[in-house]
């Protein structure tokens, strides 16, 4: 079936330290976006990348989307405590870019140590 | 600023009982979804809605599954007979433009325990 992996699973940064996540799906996606989910809380929306090689920046968070449309990565520089929590990238299939069925990576929980 | 709202926070049921989750989606949205996340692992799609009906569902989303909008404000998740692996958290999502699926807004989510 369609599957989206992310890796790492954890990662434990000193503050300061730079962060990146990465996202293959095994099928093209429409689009991807990533949330962030605090420890207890629900998926917040970051950012959405439609295009082929696309990059977007927030502030200290950098996005990127592959060429095949197929994998992702977020990266962030920089880390303060106020970035802990698990960071998802989730993408409706193309079959599914009008019903908005979004499939989740397993997510990348970042811990930072300050 | 608006946001998704589900009630109740945590529902504690015995296996076999029925139980409605309820979610009151942002007014202005048009599409709505189901999300579960079993403790500790990824969110997974249950079902979307639109105009009225479900747009599409996944496997988990079997007959013992329902999803209503009996009026202009509420959108409800029915499990009929639940079972011991229901225990989740079930997250609430709607999104606003038509056409397209962009950004999600995610409910608090209301935590089912089966027991």
């Amino acid at each position: 079936g369609q599957q989206v992996m992310q890796i790492p699973q954890y990662q434990h940064v000193q503050e300061g330290e730079d962060f990146t996540t990465y996202c293959n799906s095994s099928t093209t996606l429409s689009n991807i976006q990533w949330y962030k989910q605090r420890p207890g809380g629900h998926p917040v929306f970051l950012i959405q990348l439609v295009k082929s090689g696309e990059v977007k920046k927030q502030k200290r968070l950098t996005f990127q989307f592959g060429e095949a449309k197929k994998n992702s990565s977020l990266h962030i520089t920089a880390t303060q405590t106020t970035d802990v929590g698990t960071y998802f990238c989730a993408g409706p299939l193309v079959s599914s870019s009008n019903t908005g069925k979004l499939i989740f990576g397993q997510g990348t929980t970042l811990q930072v140590k300050p | 600023e608006p946001e998704v709202t589900q009630t109740p926070s945590h529902q504690v049921t015995q296996m076999g009982q029925e139980v409605i989750l309820r979610c009151v989606p942002i007014s202005n949205h048009l599409y709505f979804y189901w999300y579960r996340q079993i403790l500790g692992q990824k969110v997974e799609f249950l079902v979307s809605f639109y105009n009225n009906e479900i747009s599409e569902k996944s496997e988990i989303f079997d007959d013992q599954f329902s999803v209503e909008r009996p009026d202009g404000s509420n959108f409800t998740l029915k499990i009929r007979s639940t079972k011991l692996e229901d225990s989740a958290m079930y997250f609430c999502a709607s999104s606003g433009i038509l056409g397209t699926h962009n950004e999600q807004f995610f409910g608090p989510g209301t935590r089912l325990t089966v027991l």
